[in-house]
């Protein structure tokens, strides 16, 4: 079974600058994730979409970051413009349906902003 | 206070030993407990639910108390490969989004 998939795997841009990610879950996972991990930290919960609705967004910073899962299936992360602490790598996720199922996390992707 | 908390340690220990971990939530009313491992530059791997009962998965045992709002992960005959992070997961507030612990750096020395 193919597990999540993320590119790109590494990202460096410069401040001010606009980024994207993209993330296809495992085949048949309703419930994804996008996470944020800082160098030392715990993943972060950024979004958390069930088919191709939000269910929380809380820890979103959306003056920056905006992410969409059309049709329920890949999700985009965008961040625009990045700043120096966007710094971290960005993990996807999905699970079968919820957070009492386990969540299957991709390879992530490593953000330099310089 | 964090919602999860944990050592970060690390916990420096020799092959053959054995390591318990504890970590702390601050939501009473969360219902669902697990135990995650990240290797190096690799993504979290699920290690393991923690059942209120307690639960076993070879040298790897879980605990929950609820009462004081903590649960613990012990691990027999540590080997050279249990070397990693261990995140601590609750969900929060009893909904289905998950908060994760800082972790715990492990690291098993010949």
């Amino acid at each position: 079974e193919a597990g999540v998939a993320q590119s790109p795997r590494y990202k460096i841009i410069e401040k001010r600058q606009s980024v994207a990610f993209w993330c296809n879950p495992i085949s048949g996972h309703a419930t994804l994730y996008w996470y944020q991990q800082i160098l030392g930290q715990g993943p972060k919960l950024l979004i958390q979409f069930q088919n191709n609705g939000v269910v929380d967004d809380s820890q979103l910073p959306k003056d920056r970051f905006s992410a969409e899962r059309l049709k329920g299936v890949d999700s985009t992360l965008k961040i625009q413009p990045a700043k120096l602490e966007d710094s971290a790598v960005y993990l996807c996720a999905s699970s079968l349906r919820g957070g009492y199922n386990e969540q299957f996390f991709g390879p992530g992707t490593r953000l330099t902003v310089l | 206070r964090k919602e999860v908390e944990q050592d970060p340690g690390p916990f420096n220990v020799p092959e053959g030993a054995t390591v318990a971990f504890n970590c702390t939530y601050s939501n009473s009313a969360s219902q669902s407990f697990f135990w995650y491992r990240q290797d190096c530059r690799k993504e979290p791997k699920l290690l393991m639910s923690v059942y209120s009962s307690g639960n076993e998965d070879g040298r790897f045992t879980a605990q929950l108390n609820r009462a004081s709002q903590y649960i613990s992960l012990l691990i027999r005959d540590s080997k050279l490969s249990d070397s990693a992070t261990y995140l601590c997961v609750v969900n929060k507030g009893g909904g289905n989004m998950l908060t994760f612990g800082g972790g715990t750096r492990l690291m098993v020395k010949p």
